[in-house]
């Protein structure tokens, strides 16, 4: 157990739709980051908070946005999904604002988009 | 274009046999770390490399940076099935806060 826990872990959902991930970084870690895992691309960084602000920014597309809240968890928001967005989706967090330093991960989310 | 590649993406192997996985690139990375992913959760760091040149070991693994810091190896001597799983390299340039990941090399280990 990472620490850090993503709901839900399952969400089949319908083109066109929107839908809201959720991640609890653990406890004393200040960075949360997103990650999209499919097949094809690997694993994909997305985007990265500190302490509530916006730290980094990378392959997210703007149909995507998140957020870190005052108790430090984040959501992750995919709206108007296409096919292409079904994906395995993790969290990770660390203590730190370095992406070097070691970072923990959630179990995931796996997106089926239909 | 992948900045880092991994090979072989896919290793099937018998328990006891050694083997050696790659992640290569054509950039210099300030530091390198190798994680493994196992089904239906997420990726573990094993080991973080500054160096060029750094060897670390944990156990029956060996992680190698090359001494450019373009590069990275990582040497499992007697592999056994609980080394199963999808490996991946990750690296982090100066002056970026981005970490790329490779697509990884998913190794089974048969008993």
């Amino acid at each position: 157990d990472s620490g850090v826990t993503q709901t839900p872990k399952h969400l089949i959902t319908a083109t066109g739709q929107r839908v809201t991930l959720r991640c609890s970084p653990r406890s004393g870690d200040l960075s949360v980051y997103w990650y999209q895992q499919s097949l094809d691309q690997g694993l994909q960084f997305l985007i990265q908070y500190y302490n509530g602000e916006e730290r980094a920014k990378g392959n997210i597309l703007e149909r995507f946005s998140a957020q870190q809240f005052p108790d430090l968890h984040s959501e992750l928001n995919l709206s108007s999904l296409e096919l292409g967005d079904s994906a395995l989706y993790f969290c990770a967090s660390s203590v730190t604002a370095r992406m070097n330093t070691e970072a923990f991960f959630g179990q995931g989310t796996r997106l089926t988009v239909v | 274009t992948q900045l880092l590649e991994q090979s072989p993406q896919f290793l099937s192997i018998q328990e006891g046999e050694n083997l050696t996985v790659y992640c290569n690139s054509s950039s210099v990375f300030s530091s390198l770390q190798w994680y493994r992913q196992e089904p239906g959760e997420g990726p573990v760091l094993l080991v973080t490399v500054v160096t060029g040149g750094e060897v670390k070991k944990l156990k029956r693994l060996t992680f190698q940076f090359g001494d450019a810091r373009k590069d990275s190896s990582l040497h499992i001597t007697a592999a056994q099935p609980g080394d199963t799983g999808l490996y991946l390299c990750a690296g982090a340039q100066g002056g970026s806060e981005k970490l790329v990941f490779g697509k990884g090399t998913k190794l089974t280990v048969n008993p």
